[in-house]
């Protein structure tokens, strides 16, 4: 049982160029998030998709863009990386979203991504 | 917006000693978690609170949900190595129809043999 699996494990980009981020999850979570992590603040949201065929901004969501492609996959886009995207990515599941919290999220193991 | 404050941001023990790191918000949560995050790893869920004044236990580790639900405590008995980590407090924020997690900036904890 993978869980949550995310591509690349690592990436180096020059500033202006783009990628794509990877992640699927095997567990048939209706939940999907984007989660960037610097140094001294934590985990910061993205985007997040609440179901299938839904996309809704986080935190910090300029300069990216989602697609939750089916229930498996959720993948963010860089379209012009700049070097301030230099972060860890981490995608993460979890089967509730909506009225109390009682669904913990499950997170993959990041993509450690560089923009010089 | 809403946020959560940790303390310390970091703590160097000895193997054996105990460990206490508090998370703190100017708002209240229904829920409180912990997660543990070890290098080159997702975070990983330890403890989920969801009643004021409810102490839950996971092994050597023990959290608590603040009275006033503004603030959560994790402690930790008798550390071992594998103790190392970063460990986040997290809470549910309810915006847009929609329960979203935020996290703590985070204590890097240190164990020494």
């Amino acid at each position: 049982n993978a869980g949550v699996t995310q591509t690349p494990k690592f990436q180096v980009l020059k500033t202006g160029q783009s990628m794509t981020l990877q992640c699927a999850q095997d567990m048939n979570h209706n939940s999907m998030y984007w989660y960037r992590q610097d140094p001294g603040m934590g985990l910061r949201l993205i985007y997040y998709s609440a179901s299938e065929g839904t996309t809704d901004k986080g935190e910090v969501p300029n300069g990216y863009n989602v697609s939750r492609l089916n229930k498996r996959e959720f993948s963010l886009r860089l379209e012009s990386a700049a070097p301030s995207q230099t972060s860890v990515y981490f995608c993460a599941s979890s089967s509730i979203v909506r009225s109390s919290y009682n669904s913990p999220l499950h997170f993959g193991n990041g993509t450690r991504l560089t923009v010089t | 917006g809403q946020q959560l404050n940790q303390s310390p941001q970091s703590m160097f023990i000895q193997e054996g000693e105990d460990v206490s790191m508090n998370c703190t918000s100017s708002s209240i949560f229904n829920t409180w978690l912990w997660y543990k995050q070890e290098p080159g790893e997702g975070p990983v869920l330890l403890i989920a609170l969801y009643k004021a004044g409810e102490l839950t236990s996971n092994g050597r580790l023990t959290a608590q949900f603040g009275i006033t639900r503004k603030d959560s405590f994790l402690n930790i008995s008798a550390s071992i190595p594998s103790d190392v980590g970063i460990y986040f407090c997290a809470g549910p924020t309810f915006s847009g129809g929609y329960n979203k997690l935020i996290f703590g900036a985070g204590t890097r904890l240190a164990v020494h043999p």
